[in-house]
C-alpha cells in the first residue's frame, strides 16, 4: 500500500534561518507531488507541484522553493524564513496524470519567531 | 475551477445523520465533486467523489442533484470522531497542473 511520510511534525525557527521540509512517498512510482500551506483559520493554498524529477511548478510567488531530487522525494526549502512563513505545511500526492488526491501527509506546523 | 459555497458551521447529534450541503452552480460538465475532511492539525482526508450519479462508500454517501449545481455529503451515523472541517471541491479530475483549492469548508461539530 502507498504511504506518505512528512517530517518534522512541528518546527520552531527564528526569522532569517533556513528551512528544509521533506516528504517521501512509498508504494507508488512517478507520483504527482504537492506542497500546500494552511494559515491559521484559512483554507489550503497550493504552493508547488511536481509531475516528475526536477520538474517544479510554482503557484504563488513567495519566499519558498521546492525541489524533487528523486522520484518519490519532495523538499520544501527557504534560505531565510519570514514571520509570514508560519503555518501548517502539507505534502500530498496523486496518481500521475490525475489530480485525484487520495493522500496527504500529516503536516508540519512551522512557527517562525 | 468552479467555486463552491458551504455553510460555515453545523452541529449534529451523535448517532444521527449529518447532511452537509454544497452549492456549485457554475460547475462544468467535466468537473467532479470531491469531499475531504480535516481533523484539527492533521492532513485532509479524502472522503468521496462523484460526477453525476450518487455515490456511497464505507465513510459516506454523496448525493448530487440532477442539474449538478449542488450536492450533499451524508454521514449516516455521525460519531464524535467525525467532528472536523469538511471541504467540498469541484474540479477536473485529469489535470495535475491546476490543483485542488480548498475554501473555508464547513466546521461540523458532533455533540453527544
Amino acid at each position: 500500500s502507498q504511504t506518505i511520510h512528512q517530517w518534522p511534525a512541528t518546527l520552531v525557527q527564528p526569522v532569517g534561518s533556513p528551512l528544509s521540509l521533506e516528504c517521501t512517498v512509498e508504494g507508488t512510482s512517478n507520483p504527482n507531488l504537492y506542497w500546500y500551506r494552511q494559515a491559521a483559520g484559512r483554507g489550503l493554498q497550493l504552493l508547488f507541484y511536481s509531475v516528475g524529477i526536477g520538474q517544479i511548478s510554482s503557484e504563488v510567488p513567495q519566499n519558498l522553493s521546492a525541489s524533487r531530487p528523486q522520484d518519490r522525494q519532495f523538499i520544501l526549502s527557504s534560505k531565510k524564513l519570514l514571520l509570514s512563513d508560519s503555518g501548517f505545511y502539507l505534502c500530498a500526492w496523486s496518481v500521475a496524470g490525475t489530480a485525484h488526491l487520495d493522500f496527504f501527509g500529516q503536516g508540519t506546523r512551522l512557527t517562525v519567531v | 475551477d468552479a467555486k463552491t459555497t458551504q455553510p460555515t458551521s453545523m452541529d449534529c447529534a451523535e448517532g444521527r445523520a449529518a447532511n452537509l450541503p454544497c452549492n456549485h452552480s457554475t460547475i462544468s460538465g467535466n468537473e467532479y465533486v470531491y469531499w475531504y475532511r480535516q481533523i484539527h492539525s492533521q492532513g485532509p482526508q479524502y472522503i468521496i467523489h462523484g460526477l453525476k450519479n450518487n455515490e456511497t462508500n464505507e465513510m459516506a454517501s454523496l448525493i448530487i442533484t440532477e442539474d449538478r449545481k449542488s450536492s450533499t455529503l451524508i454521514l449516516p451515523h455521525a460519531t464524535l470522531r467525525d467532528t472536523a472541517v469538511y471541504y467540498c471541491i469541484v474540479r477536473v479530475r485529469n489535470n495535475a497542473g491546476n490543483m485542488l483549492t480548498f475554501g473555508g469548508g464547513t466546521r461540523l461539530m458532533v455533540k453527544p
